[in-house]
């Protein structure tokens, strides 16, 4: 079973559109839990941290669920520029498994005019 | 300008001939990884290291080697390269071994084995 789990899309939006992806993880004891980003052909950026709490930052929306391991990304008044594909990262803080990073396999999105 | 270097950035070999890609950062980052990514799987970590003379095996380590002499340098090794190897290779660095500091990529290396 792979450690991180999201929903591979293809997410095919107009411009304007609300869009959700989440991403469930497999490990109980994972502490940090990011969103980055990929453009085609290119390396991963980071867009967001996920606090426990949740935390916005414009139109984008972090959400972390602990009981039921799950964290999702909340897209609003899509643009053009939003496609991309969006990897959930889930990592360790402590313990044998220490400095290790766990990627997603990405959910990809396409917003159309 | 704060970033991630790694050459070549395309490589064509044949199997069984040892490449090294490099990779070097300039932020002092303490962290540094290696992951390959391939259709379908995502990004898998090869190895990582968190600190200087400190490696460690990530998810995929086999038919690769790393070293960690100096705190800027990461190069990845394949002794002998075979053509499942064929893949887009991203190194990476992180403030620090506490994985909740971004990491930052580089361009990544495209390498294909025949």
């Amino acid at each position: 079973r792979k450690e991180v789990e999201q929903d591979p899309g293809p997410f095919n939006v107009p411009e304007g559109a609300t869009v959700a992806f989440n991403c469930t993880y497999s490990n109980s004891a994972s502490q940090s839990f990011f969103w980055y980003r990929q453009d085609c052909r290119k390396e991963p950026k980071l867009l967001m941290s996920v606090y426990s709490s949740g935390n916005e930052d414009g139109r984008f929306t972090a959400q972390l669920n602990r009981a039921s391991q799950y964290i999702s990304l909340l897209i609003r008044d899509s643009k053009l520029s939003d496609s991309a594909t969006y990897l959930c990262v889930v990592s360790d803080d402590r313990g044998s498994t220490l400095g290790r990073l766990y990627f997603g396999r990405g959910t990809q999105l396409t917003v159309w005019p | 300008e704060a970033q991630v270097t790694q050459n070549p950035r395309y490589l064509i070999t044949v199997t069984g001939k040892k490449l090294t890609v490099t990779c070097s950062q300039n932020m002092n980052h303490e962290y540094m990884s290696w992951y390959r990514q391939d259709p379908g799987l995502g990004l898998r970590q090869i190895y990582y290291s968190m600190n200087v003379e400190v490696t460690d095996k990530g998810d995929v380590p086999e038919g690769y080697k790393v070293s960690r002499k100096e705190k800027r340098n990461f190069p990845l090794i394949l002794e002998s390269p075979s053509p499942n190897q064929t893949s887009l290779y991203f190194c990476a660095s992180s403030l620090s071994y506490r994985a909740t500091y971004e990491q930052y990529f580089g361009p990544g290396t495209r390498l294909t084995v025949t």
